[in-house]
C-alpha cells in the first residue's frame, strides 16, 4: 500500500500560470480531500469529494478546482495562479460509512510557490 | 466562534516532564474526535483517536469530555522526539468534514 501520494512536491508558478496538483490513493477511500497551509498556521479546506463524480466546496475553493472522475484519483486545478495561493497543499482520504467518518490518511504535500 | 479551539502554545518542557494540552470543540453534535501530530514542514498524521471511555497508548492518554465538550492529551515522559504540533481533529455524524484545530506546539528541551 503506498497510501495517499502526491505529485510534484515542489513546484515554482510564475503570476497568471496553471497547473494541477495530483493525488491518489490505493486504500479504496471514497472521501478526499485538499487542504492549503500557509506558513505557521492551520489546514484551511479546499474542497472535498465523498465519491466519484461528487465534489464540493470547502472553505477556500476560490481560485481552485477539482474533479473525481475514479475513487483513486482527486486532482486539483489552480487556475491564474497568484503570489495568495503559495502554500503548502495537502490531500487526504479517508472512509465514510454511516455517516460516521474513519481516520483521515495525508499525503506528504505539495509545496508551491507563486512569484 | 470555531468549531475546535487549542491554545497554540509554545509548551516548552524538559525532558522526562508530564504535558496536558485540552482542546475544546463547540457543537454537541461532534461525533468522533482524533489527536494527530504534525512535525514541521511534513504532513499530519494520526496519533490516537478519542474514545468515550478514554484511551492510552504508551506515553499518550487521551480523554473525551462530552458534558464540558473537551478533549484532552498527556504526554507522561516526553521525549526529545515529541516536539511537534498536535492537531485536534472533530468530525460531526453526517457532515463530510473534518474541523481542525489550529494546533498546540510541543517543544521539548534537553
Amino acid at each position: 500500500n503506498a497510501g495517499v501520494t502526491q505529485t510534484p512536491k515542489f513546484r515554482i508558478l510564475k503570476i497568471g500560470q496553471s497547473m494541477t496538483l495530483q493525488c491518489a490513493q490505493d486504500m479504496n477511500h471514497n472521501y478526499m480531500y485538499w487542504y492549503r497551509q500557509d506558513p505557521g498556521m492551520g489546514l484551511k479546506l479546499i474542497y472535498y469529494s465523498v465519491g466519484a463524480g461528487i465534489t464540493d466546496k470547502g472553505e477556500v475553493p476560490n481560485g481552485y478546482n477539482v474533479s473525481r472522475s475514479t475513487t483513486e484519483d482527486f486532482p486539483l486545478r489552480l487556475e491564474l495562479a497568484a503570489p495568495s495561493q503559495t502554500s503548502v497543499y495537502f490531500c487526504a482520504s479517508s472512509v465514510g460509512t454511516s455517516g460516521l467518518l474513519g481516520e483521515q490518511f495525508f499525503g506528504p504535500g505539495t509545496r508551491l510557490t507563486v512569484l | 466562534r470555531k468549531e475546535v479551539e487549542q491554545d497554540p502554545g509554545p509548551f516548552n518542557v524538559p525532558e522526562g516532564a508530564t504535558v496536558a494540552f485540552n482542546c475544546t470543540y463547540s457543537n454537541s453534535a461532534s461525533q468522533s474526535f482524533f489527536w494527530y501530530r504534525q512535525d514541521c514542514r511534513k504532513e499530519p498524521k494520526l496519533l490516537m483517536s478519542v474514545y468515550s471511555s478514554g484511551n492510552e497508548d504508551g506515553r499518550f492518554t487521551a480523554q473525551l469530555n462530552r458534558a464540558s465538550q473537551y478533549i484532552s492529551l498527556l504526554i507522561r515522559d516526553s521525549k526529545l522526539s515529541d516536539s511537534a504540533t498536535y492537531l485536534c481533529v472533530v468530525t460531526r455524524y453526517n457532515f463530510n468534514k473534518f474541523y481542525f484545530g489550529s494546533g498546540t506546539k510541543l517543544n521539548v528541551k534537553p
